[in-house]
């Protein structure tokens, strides 16, 4: 099973608009990680966020994390087209045997 | 100066056959992985090396057989391939987990 779930499964917005999708995850983590997926590409590490912080920016992307909830949501402001891509979620923990385990994605479509 | 290259990126093949993927890296990483992607986008991971010595082995048919000759370089071989084969193995390399994953570009593999 996955360890990460995101939430949307999809999402569709208008150029300009703010995007925000959500990660729940179920064991202790040491960090949490977005990353990007283009169709047809591989995957591009967007931020990481470490279980003793609740909150990072990089650009127009902002993560939060609650651990007590065991969950992370990512905000992306200002949406571009070029922001249309597969948004997954991944962990990191010994509970889930130090490997990085990723949720299924949130697709976000951003139209012009 | 691609950071993490696999080849090929498409592979055609019939069942029964035997096929490698071939992935590099040139970040200098000491860790190397390869996931596996289904048609629905989830990600698993399927093997770890760090520094050529096996760390991850998930339970994946004893078909597929990763061999890594130096750190920087990490094949997979697959013997006797099945129709659920078929989808977008990817490469990624990490110096340590707290700082991400670069991805290669994957190789969609098709088994007909």
């Amino acid at each position: 099973s996955q360890q990460g779930e995101e939430d949307p499964q999809a999402l569709s917005i208008q150029e300009g608009e703010n995007a925000t999708m959500n990660c729940s995850y179920k064991t202790s983590i040491n960090n949490l990680q977005w990353y990007r997926q283009n169709s047809g590409r591989g995957l591009v590490h967007l931020i990481l966020i470490r279980s003793n912080e609740r909150e990072k920016h990089s650009g127009r992307l902002r993560v939060t994390l609650d651990t007590s909830k065991k969950s992370s949501s990512l905000l992306i402001t200002a949406s571009r087209a070029a922001d249309t891509a597969s948004y997954f979620c991944a962990t990191d923990g010994e509970a889930a045997g130090n490997k990085l385990t990723f949720g299924g994605g949130t697709r976000v479509l951003v139209k012009p | 100066d691609t950071a993490v290259s696999q080849t090929p990126k498409y592979l055609v093949t019939q069942m029964g056959n035997d096929k490698s993927i071939k992935c590099e890296q040139n970040l200098g990483h000491d860790t190397m992985y390869w996931y596996k992607q289904d048609s629905k986008k989830f990600l698993k991971i399927m093997f770890s090396y760090n520094n050529k010595e096996l760390i991850i082995n998930e339970t994946v048919p004893n078909r597929f057989s990763p061999k890594s000759p130096d750190k920087a370089h990490l094949n997979l071989h697959i013997n006797s391939l099945e129709l659920g084969d078929s989808a977008v193995y990817f490469c990624a390399s990490s110096q340590n987990r707290a700082a991400g994953y670069t991805f290669g570009s994957g190789t969609r593999l098709t088994v007909v």
